[in-house]
């Protein structure tokens, strides 16, 4: 059972451009988390998706920032006109609920963004 | 709204040491608390979950408590070993958060010397 995987691992965009993550939470997991991390900083949360919905965007720069969780395919966190204070690591994770449990959430390798 | 701090934020023992590491949190209706290790420019590995209703964890050389009264849990680390070192990250969920997120803490790097 593969785990989550992001893709790109790294990224480099120019400022100004627009910047696509993906993610794909493992097999059977409906829920999908996006986290950032700042350089020298712990995680920060950012949004917890459902399939089609978006369940609490709180964390989420109010502007050119946006994600989703399509039907089908991957999670997408999308950036657009990239700054260079967007450079960071983005992590997704997902789980197979969101109901109080006791289940984890379970963590990608990441995305590295530089914007130059 | 819940914050998380962990002390100390840096931490390098010779290998062999039995280590602690802290984390507090300001808001003691936690549903859990999680301990995860990063590497350098990997991602996070999820090392001990704990539920608001229990006291401890152990995972081999591994122990983490939990006091939800005094808002604080710790990373007991038994025989330190070079491989151990990385950055270690507590975080929690909030018992009364719709969106089940993890509120993360700063972390802690540890370096464990040969």
């Amino acid at each position: 059972n593969a785990g989550v995987m992001q893709n790109p691992r790294h990224l480099v965009r120019r400022r100004g451009q627009e910047a696509r993550l993906r993610c794909s939470p493992m097999k059977g997991h409906s829920h999908v988390y996006w986290y950032r991390q700042l350089p020298e900083e712990g995680l920060k949360f950012m949004v917890y998706l459902q399939k089609e919905n978006i369940i609490d965007e709180s964390g989420m720069p109010k502007e050119r920032f946006s994600a989703e969780f399509p039907k089908e395919g991957p999670s997408i966190l999308r950036i657009q006109q990239v700054v260079r204070g967007d450079s960071a690591a983005y992590f997704c994770a997902s789980s197979p609920q969101g109901h109080l449990s006791s289940y984890e959430q379970y963590f990608g390798p990441g995305t590295r963004l530089t914007v130059t | 709204k819940q914050e998380v701090t962990q002390i100390p934020a840096a931490l390098s023992v010779p290998e062999g040491e039995n280590l602690v590491l802290n984390c507090s949190f300001t808001d003691s209706a936690i549903y859990n608390l999680q301990w995860f290790r990063q590497d350098p420019g990997k991602g996070l590995t999820s090392l001990l979950l704990i539920q608001s209703s229990q006291r401890e964890q152990t995972s081999g050389r591994l122990n983490a408590s939990l006091d939800k009264s005094s808002g604080r849990s710790t990373l007991y680390i038994a025989a330190s070993q070079p491989g151990d070192s990385a950055t270690y990250l507590c975080a929690a969920r909030r018992l009364m958060d719709s969106s089940y997120k993890l509120i993360f803490g700063s972390g802690t790097r540890l370096l464990v010397r040969p």
